[in-house]
């Protein structure tokens, strides 16, 4: 399978800061997503980002998959933004078997 | 819109038995995975179901199964449940079976083997 490698781990943040959580894998890929797993379990996809750069509000991504990489930022973070965050990549026909990552836990402190 | 359903949410069971889990995709969503998610594992694709039809399996023994319906509705069965088999179990679905499909989760099964 592809290896998926995220960092960091783990991450304390005031409320208002910005952070830059990065997503590394192990071959080319044809599908990336990110995912926030809230307290609750549910996974809620945030982008779906095989390339390129979206943005929805405080969260923005780039995925630059020539170099096998992608970056989430989140700017003026709140406490809501609290969780594990998760990067996962699909191959070419292969559907939707995803590889995650072990996940950036995030939590931001008022 | 609905987002996807799984039931029941939460699941106790004892080693040997067998447990069934169920998940309605979003509406008009034909692609159905399975996912299981364990601290030590992390999240790991069990299957994916499309058109009634087994469509990819992931690296898991027999004793896990699964089917989906015409009306798109899985199910996936777990037999001879073990310990190990404690985890959280995440369905997703998509519009069709595809590599370009964005992936829509529901609120998962936490399964709890005695």
């Amino acid at each position: 399978g592809i290896q998926v490698e995220q960092s960091p781990p783990d991450l304390i943040l005031q409320e208002g800061a910005n952070s830059t959580l990065r997503c590394n894998f192990s071959d080319s890929v044809n599908n990336l997503q990110w995912f926030h797993q809230n307290p609750w379990g549910q996974l809620i996809n945030l982008f779906y980002i095989p390339s390129g750069t979206k943005q929805n509000g405080r969260l923005s991504a780039t995925t630059v998959a020539t170099e096998r990489y992608s970056l989430l930022y989140i700017s003026s973070s709140q406490t809501t933004d609290s969780g594990v965050y998760f990067c996962a990549v699909g191959r070419k026909d292969t559907g939707n078997q995803f590889y995650f990552g072990t996940g950036t836990s995030l939590t931001v402190i008022p | 819109k609905a987002g996807v359903t799984q039931t029941p949410r939460y699941l106790i069971k004892t080693r040997g038995q067998q447990v069934t889990l169920s998940c309605s995709p979003i509406s008009g969503h034909r692609s159905v995975s399975w996912y299981q998610q364990t601290p030590g594992q992390g999240l790991q694709f069990l299957f994916e179901y499309f058109s009634e039809t087994q469509r990819n399996k992931g690296n898991f023994p027999g004793r896990f199964s699964g089917r989906q319906f015409s009306n798109s509705r899985s199910e996936m069965n777990v037999s001879t449940l073990e310990l190990g088999d404690s985890a959280l179990y995440l369905c997703a679905s998509s519009l069709v079976y595809s590599t370009n499909e964005k992936l829509f989760f529901g609120s998962g099964t936490q399964l709890s083997v005695l």
